[in-house]
């Protein structure tokens, strides 16, 4: 069964860091862009980053360019999320997902873990 | 930036009825459009994809159409499940997603 489990959120004052995981398992996931979204309380869903399924092609919104860097090992079937210069609008709960071929919708979803920025 | 606009952001229906969505984008995506489906507490789910392709295990009372700029997602009959929030996101360039349609009980 595929599955994607989010883990590293927490609650941090505003210009901090963290990082995200995102743990996949029951697929190749060397043989899939990922992606990760996220969704502040009671909004709706934001584009956050996409990266291929080499880890070549990045893509990042706007709102997190230059701040956020997504990355993957594809040996330990991990995507993660860096992100530094927290600002108290990325808090959010932040999901990891596959992306459908080529570059297209996002077919499963994992569960999100919660990012709070606030001082 | 492709913007996608939903309408109604609230609709209220009843079970049985046959209920329409609407997603708008700015420029012309061909049909490089998904809709998901998102019920409180829980994870969106893939609905359908290139604009009328419903993914696996969908039923089929979702059903989707269009093309370019206008879009639309249908729902036979609803059921009492299908109460929840309704996102559509473009994928032509980069990827937004539009501000969502609830579909509560009437």
């Amino acid at each position: 069964e595929v599955h994607l489990v989010e883990s590293g959120g927490d609650l941090l004052q505003p210009g901090g860091s963290l990082r995200l995981s995102c743990a996949a398992s029951g697929f190749t996931f060397s043989n899939y862009a990922m992606t990760w979204v996220r969704q502040a309380p009671g909004k709706g869903l934001e584009w956050v980053s996409t990266i291929s399924a080499s880890g070549i092609s990045i893509f990042y919104a706007d709102s997190v360019k230059g701040r956020f860097t997504i990355s993957r090992d594809n040996s330990k079937n991990t995507l993660y999320l860096q992100m530094n210069t927290l600002r108290a609008e990325d808090t959010a709960l932040y999901y990891c997902a596959t992306v459908g071929p080529p570059l297209g919708a996002f077919d499963i979803w994992g569960q999100g873990t919660m990012v709070t920025v606030s001082s | 930036d492709i913007q996608m606009t939903q309408s109604p952001s609230t609709l209220s229906a009843s079970v049985g009825d046959r209920v329409t969505l609407t997603c708008r984008a700015s420029q012309n995506i061909s049909t490089w459009l998904a809709w998901y489906q998102q019920k409180p507490g829980k994870a969106p789910n893939l609905l359908i994809y290139k604009a009328s392709t419903l993914e696996n295990g969908v039923p089929s009372r979702f059903s989707g159409s269009g093309s370019g700029t206008e879009f639309t997602l249908t729902i036979g009959s609803l059921q009492p499940e299908d109460f929840a929030t309704y996102y559509c996101q473009q994928y032509n360039s980069y990827w937004t997603f539009g501000l969502g349609t609830k579909v509560e009980m009437k």
